[in-house]
């Protein structure tokens, strides 16, 4: 029924960049639209971006416009996020989650098991 | 932006209560809204998608109503496998925003 698996984390000195993978098994990738959610220590969910099936449309929340970068590459079944500028309020749990779509159902139906970013000096 | 607020942001109850969490949209979403569970440590899970319907796995003591701006998460009766923090979100439009939890406690 679907399984994500994010890598690529790690802690980053300010100003630094990280990409982050999700790789995804058990579904046919090509067919969903994806996204990134963060979470601060302690903190609630902030969605970050997503992507169409196909990758011809992205859409960045405000707060990483400009710095933050979504892709995926169909043929490898794995979706990314090139994180650049980190700044030390970047630092959360990173996950992916593929979204359903149906009528009347927009939802994140599968999510990865998150990966931890620091950024820190 | 839609703003997501929910309502309380703590509760504590005790095995077999009845407990009702409400989120309230800044404007209207339809039935475009979900309802998430994240346990400690834990990746959330979806458990209400549009509203009212139950995702598939998920026990029925869970439900959702509501449309328009004012929504419900109600457990029917709790368990202590529902110790968690409840999370509403709504999909009617970018950026997909979340509420800010409800922490569940088990008296």
């Amino acid at each position: 029924e679907g399984h994500l698996v994010e890598s690529g984390g790690g802690m980053v000195q300010p100003g630094g960049s990280l990409r982050l993978s999700c790789a995804a098994s058990g579904f046919s990738f090509s067919t969903y639209e994806m996204n990134w959610v963060r979470q601060a220590p302690g903190k609630g969910l902030e969605w970050l971006s997503y992507i169409s099936n196909s990758g011809n449309t992205v859409k960045e929340a405000a707060a990483v416009r400009g710095r933050f970068t979504i892709s995926r590459d169909n043929d490898r079944n794995s979706l990314y996020l090139e994180m650049n500028s980190l700044r030390v309020d970047d630092t959360a749990i990173y996950y992916c989650a593929r979204e359903r779509r149906d009528y009347g159902d927009y939802s994140f139906d599968v999510w990865g098991q998150g990966i931890l970013v620091t950024v820190s000096s | 932006d839609i703003q997501m607020t929910q309502s309380p942001s703590s509760l504590s109850a005790s095995v077999g209560d009845r407990v009702t969490i409400t989120c309230r949209a800044s404007q209207s979403v339809t039935n475009y809204l979900n309802w998430y569970q994240q346990k400690p440590g834990q990746a959330p899970k979806l458990l209400i998608y549009a509203a009212s319907s139950l995702e598939s796995g998920v026990p029925s003591r869970f439900s959702g109503s509501g449309s328009g701006t004012d929504f419900t998460l109600t457990i029917s009766s709790l368990q202590p496998d529902d110790l968690a923090t409840y999370f509403c979100q709504q999909s009617f439009s970018t950026p997909r925003t979340f509420g800010q939890g409800t922490k569940l406690e088990i008296k």
